[in-house]
């Protein structure tokens, strides 16, 4: 069956540092990955998504990059942390089928202070 | 106009009452629809994906209607275990580079179940 595993699970950061958040996936291949962040008692924000290694779109403009080196592997960074991107980060991946759920890890809570 | 709305509650029931959430979408070009159930400081977990022609699994019942672009689920004998916040998922809109759609959330809907 497949897992999906996400670290830390919590952070706690200064701002001005960087970061780096790790998701891996088990037991499928050539899944779409997903980041996502949540903002306290808010909705989900689709950060960036990757159909492939290498391949990585951003739905947004922020502070934030990814990176997908291998196929099972996707990593969320930043050079330098803003206050504002303190929230809940969301790892997800689905099949390749146009109408696939997501299936999310158990999330990273990150504090900048 | 969201892509997806739903009440934010909290909708407070009594156990073992029926109670009924709705969630509508702006994008009538949407093809998948899901229910996912998200327990405080958790993640989300999918609860069921939502068929045209309503589906059901034990106590719960989730539906589409296309032409008003809603959906719904509905649990029936509520449990203390049912407390949580509940999220409309819809593929809204597509992706910028791959044409695929995104699923896109809902803000939730919180249930409080009460012995």
């Amino acid at each position: 069956s497949q897992t999906i595993h996400q670290w830390p699970a919590t952070l706690v950061q200064p701002v001005g540092s960087p970061l780096s958040l790790e998701c891996t996936v088990e037991g499928t291949s050539n899944p779409n990955l997903y980041w996502y962040r949540q903002a306290a008692g808010r909705g989900l924000q689709l950060l960036f998504y990757s159909v492939g290694i290498g391949q990585i779109s951003s739905e947004v403009p922020q502070n934030l990059s990814a990176s997908r080196p291998q196929d099972r592997q996707f990593i969320l960074s930043s050079k330098k942390l803003l206050l504002s991107d303190s929230g809940f980060y969301l790892c997800a991946w689905s099949d390749r089928g146009q109408n696939s759920p997501l299936h999310f890890g158990n999330g990273t809570r990150l504090t900048v202070t | 106009r969201k892509e997806v709305e739903q009440d934010p509650g909290p909708f407070n029931v009594p156990e073992g009452a029926t109670v009924a959430f709705n969630c509508t979408y702006s994008n009538s070009a949407s093809q998948s629809f899901f229910w996912y159930r998200q327990d405080c400081r958790k993640e989300p977990k999918l609860l069921m994906s939502v068929y045209s022609s309503g589906n059901e699994d034990g106590r719960f019942t989730a539906q589409l209607n296309r032409a008003s672009q809603y959906i719904s689920l509905l649990i029936r004998d509520s449990k203390l275990s049912d407390s949580a916040t509940y999220l409309c998922v819809v593929n809204a809109y597509p992706l910028r580079d791959t044409g695929r759609r995104a699923l896109t959330f809902g803000s939730g809907t919180r249930l409080q179940v009460q012995p």
